[in-house]
């Protein structure tokens, strides 16, 4: 297993265009996650997945934004009509178990720039 | 007032000094994390720990459960060890599946 692959690595956009991400993660790890993070903080949480069920949301994911996970394996993440203020790095993440209890694999990340 | 509070912020060290991270957290946790982040973006995972000390190679994690305080240190350091490392913590007071992160240290080994 080559661990959690992001793809594309590198997005540039216009404004009000649609972007997806793709993140496979460690093909026995039943939990993957979504986390967005901007140039000097740390990453800030978006969206969780165990097996194909979405069980947590943040509020920072707006309607125009949307994850699936359809087979529990692979996820996206779609952002529709993208504004500047979406530029940043998209991490994805896996475990075996919750991070409470097991530890995380992050893929490389998909930065994002929305002109 | 963040959940999670590192410091320092920015840490220059020369080639072969002991370093030290901190990182106080404000909510009941099940678990802390240790992670260190590239140029670039990759995340890796240092350690996980809900009580006492880790040890990995040159690098150690501890906890202090009740002071809600852990700290990371690196023993003779070396310039690839030059990244941003980040606390994150888990637990009850936050939902039992995610993270809640610092903002991270930005560390610099010049040789």
């Amino acid at each position: 297993d080559t661990g959690v692959s992001q793809n594309p690595r590198h997005k540039i956009t216009k404004r009000g265009q649609n972007v997806t991400f793709r993140c496979d993660p460690i093909s026995e790890h039943n939990r993957l996650y979504w986390y967005r993070q901007t140039l000097g903080q740390g990453p800030e949480f978006l969206t969780y997945f165990q097996n194909e069920a979405q069980l947590e949301k943040s509020r920072l994911l707006s309607d125009r934004f949307s994850a699936e996970r359809p087979k529990g394996s692979f996820s996206t993440l779609e952002i529709q009509r993208t504004e500047q203020g979406d530029s940043a790095m998209y991490l994805c993440a896996s475990s075996w178990l919750g991070p409470s209890t097991g530890e995380l694999f992050f893929g490389e990340g998909s930065r994002l720039t929305v002109l | 007032k963040n959940e999670v509070e590192q410091s320092p912020q920015n840490l220059t060290a020369q080639e072969g000094e002991f370093i030290t991270i901190n990182c106080s957290y404000s909510v009941g946790i099940s678990a802390l994390h240790w992670l260190q982040q590239h140029p670039g973006g990759g995340i890796v995972s240092l350690f996980m720990l809900s009580s006492g000390k880790k040890k990995h190679g040159r690098l150690i994690a501890t906890i202090n459960i009740q002071e809600k305080h852990s700290s990371l240190h690196i023993t003779a350091s070396h310039p690839r060890d030059s990244a941003v490392y980040i606390c994150a913590v888990g637990g009850r007071e936050t939902s039992g599946s995610r993270l809640t992160f610092g903002e991270g240290t930005q560390l610099t080994v010049n040789p």
